[in-house]
């Protein structure tokens, strides 16, 4: 059955820096197109970031742009998701999710929370 | 980017009642809109995609309306398990964007 379990989440200081990986299995990896989400405390859901199954194409939420770079490996069969410069702001539980055109985000992780504080 | 518009943003219902929850966007996203529940420290669970196809496994309570602009979600008889969040999300275009959600409580 399709999995995606994300790993790398932690406390960081403001500025600091931190690598989340989504680790994938029971389907064929390099055949969809992943995303990250994140859900800061009490509030709703946002989209992070895209990476198409071949890695050549990125979009990002304009919150993170310049600060995250999301990146795959599909010989591990692996999400990464490079977050720089981080703010009390990025302080939520941050979810890998598979996405095809027709459904949208069909299957997400169990999520691995980031905090961000001093 | 697309907003998306999302009410109520809370309701008090009962078991069994029937209870809808509607989104707009605000530009045509044909029907490349889903329904996502969320239960506390879970992950959004998929209940609807493509605006009115139900995905495998979700029961038959739930329902997806809508195109273009105007989408709803319906559950025609609320039971206990349903009271969560529920979100809605456009995939037409980049970036991707959800409604605020809308709690589902007990009355």
């Amino acid at each position: 059955q399709v999995q995606l379990v994300e790993s790398g989440g932690g406390l960081v200081r403001p500025g600091g820096s931190l690598r989340l990986s989504c680790a994938a299995s029971g389907f064929r990896f390099s055949e969809y197109y992943m995303s990250w989400m994140r859900q800061a405390p009490g509030k709703g859901l946002e989209w992070v970031s895209y990476i198409s199954r071949s890695g050549s194409s990125t979009y990002y939420a304009d919150s993170v742009k310049g600060r995250f770079t999301i990146s795959r490996d599909s010989a591990q069969k692996s999400l990464y998701l490079e977050m720089n410069s981080l703010t009390d702001e990025d302080t939520a539980v941050y979810y890998c999710a598979r996405e095809t055109v027709t459904v949208g985000f069909e299957y997400w992780g169990q999520g691995t929370r980031v905090t961000v504080s001093s | 980017a697309i907003q998306m518009t999302q009410s109520p943003s809370s309701l008090s219902a009962s078991v069994g009642d029937r209870v809808t929850i509607t989104c707009r966007a605000s530009q045509d996203i044909g029907n490349d809109l889903a329904w996502y529940q969320q239960k506390s420290g879970k992950a959004p669970r998929l209940l609807i995609y493509a605006a009115s196809s139900l995905q495998s496994g979700v029961p038959s309570r739930f329902s997806g309306s809508g195109s273009g602009t105007d989408f709803a979600l319906t559950i025609s008889s609320l039971q206990p398990e349903d009271f969560a969040t529920y979100y809605c999300l456009q995939h037409y275009l980049y970036p991707r964007t959800l409604g605020q959600g809308t709690k589902v409580e007990f009355k």
